[in-house]
């Protein structure tokens, strides 16, 4: 089955502990980013990745590091966690960046950060 | 830059009423648009989307959208709502640039199907 899988899908952490949030899609799909979701702010973009070694910042990349070693891999990393990046997590790939942008999205990640 | 608004935060309708649900875009160059689905405790599904051709799409479970260039719009509808229905919707619309696809996303309609 064709999917975008996230762990963990619950996660209960303290401020400064180090985290990683994993993503993996079945799909070959070259395109991967990070969304974020707040109450009242909708999907905010984290980072993305166009292809394996190449990734940039969404438009609230503070405070996350990503990483694409693998095609179908996309790890988002909270070196130092802090409350306000509780919130609700979604990976999501595409089949290009070139086409329609398309997203496939996991099924989240809830985070919250004492 | 492109930006999506979604009008109404809230929606309330009877089971069999009308859903319309608005979506206004902005964009300088041609868009691709899209509305998402999302139960409760998962991931966004997506409903419809329209690229080119003709501008009425329709999606999965009825619901159908316009795109309108003239109004900028995109609004989701379904001519009788049911219980199931009850999620909420994002509209999202993505614009072919220099860095690839960029996927922009209103802030959401929770949509609620009363008896």
């Amino acid at each position: 089955e064709a999917q975008v899988t996230q762990n963990p899908r619950y996660l209960i952490t303290v401020t400064g502990k180090k985290l990683t949030v994993t993503c993996s899609q079945n799909m070959n799909h070259e395109y991967m980013s990070w969304y974020r979701q707040d109450p009242g702010l909708g999907l905010r973009q984290i980072y993305y990745s166009m292809n394996v070694e190449v990734t940039d910042k969404g438009d609230v990349p503070e405070g996350y590091k990503v990483s694409r070693k693998e095609k179908r891999n996309f790890p988002l990393i909270l070196e130092s966690p802090s409350p306000n990046q509780t919130s609700l997590y979604f990976c999501a790939s595409s089949p290009g960046t070139r086409k329609t942008g398309e997203l496939f999205f996991g099924e989240g990640s809830r985070l919250t950060v004492l | 830059a492109q930006s999506v608004t979604q009008l109404g935060s809230h929606v309330s309708v009877s089971e069999g009423a009308l859903v319309l649900l608005r979506c206004n875009y902005s964009s300088s160059v041609p868009p691709y648009l899209f509305w998402y689905v999302q139960y409760p405790n998962q991931g966004l599904q997506l409903l419809l989307k329209y690229t080119t051709g003709a501008t009425l799409v329709k999606g999965i479970n009825g619901f159908e959208a316009e795109f309108k260039k003239s109004e900028t719009s995109f609004h989701l509808t379904k001519p009788s709502a049911h219980m199931s229905d009850a999620a909420e919707y994002f509209c999202a619309v993505s614009v072919l640039t220099g860095g690839g696809n960029k996927l922009t996303f209103g802030t959401g309609t929770q949509l609620k199907v009363e008896l």
